[in-house]
């Protein structure tokens, strides 16, 4: 079965630094990969979509890159904020129904 | 949180009874889903509803029974079949493996 991957320790940087998640997955790739972040007792937000056959998509100070041979996706952040600390997830769509979510990985900024 | 709303945000209940979420929408999607959250795992897919009146089974369906029966509502029934029903359970709206549209969640306590 698909297993996504996200490090499960939580990734600490000082404010105006970029901060770098990673999201791999195994077998095959899918159509669609997402981002989303989760703030502590409330449901995630959608942040970034990009499809197999792009390489990088970006809004505002988020960048998000998706490489099928790494079978990975790379989600940025550039000058980080403290009110950018929160958990941030991945999901990966391979039809029409439904996403498989990975396990988060949890960002704190610091001042 | 949007269109979307859950109710209520904490619940409580003994062993053995059964307990009903409730989940309603506003964004005219077709498509709604149910899933689980627990400490340190991602979302874990329990029902989810392409259309009114059909549902299917997502991973974790068992203990669980959901309904269809307008394009706003999407119940979720926590029966007392389901062994560990303490979790933080979502609801959301999409539109297919776009982006997915969550509610606050409710948090069920069951001792």
């Amino acid at each position: 079965s698909q297993k996504i991957e996200q490090n499960s320790e939580a990734l600490n940087i000082q404010e105006g630094k970029t901060a770098t998640l990673t999201c791999n997955y195994t077998n095959y790739s899918p159509a669609y990969l997402q981002w989303y972040r989760q703030d502590p007792g409330r449901g995630p937000v959608f942040l970034l979509l990009i499809r197999e056959n792009e390489k990088e998509k970006r809004k505002e100070r988020l960048k998000v890159t998706f490489d099928t041979t790494l079978k990975q996706s790379l989600f940025h952040i550039t000058a980080s904020q403290p009110a950018d600390s929160a958990t941030y997830l991945c999901a990966l769509a391979y039809n029409t129904d439904k996403l498989i979510f990975g396990t988060g990985t949890r960002l704190q900024v610091f001042p | 949180d949007g269109g979307i709303t859950q109710s209520p945000k904490y619940l409580f209940r003994k062993e053995g009874q059964n307990v009903t979420l409730s989940c309603e929408q506003n964004l005219n999607h077709d498509a709604m889903y149910w899933y689980r959250q627990d400490p340190g795992q991602g979302l874990r897919l329990i029902y989810y509803s392409q259309i009114v009146n059909d549902f299917q089974k997502g991973d974790i369906a068992e203990g669980y029974s959901v309904s269809r029966e307008k394009k706003e509502s999407f119940p979720l029934t926590v029966t007392s079949a389901q062994k560990n029903p303490t979790a933080f359970y979502l609801c959301a709206t999409g539109l297919g493996s776009y982006e997915q549209y969550f509610g606050p969640g409710t948090r069920l306590t069951v001792t």
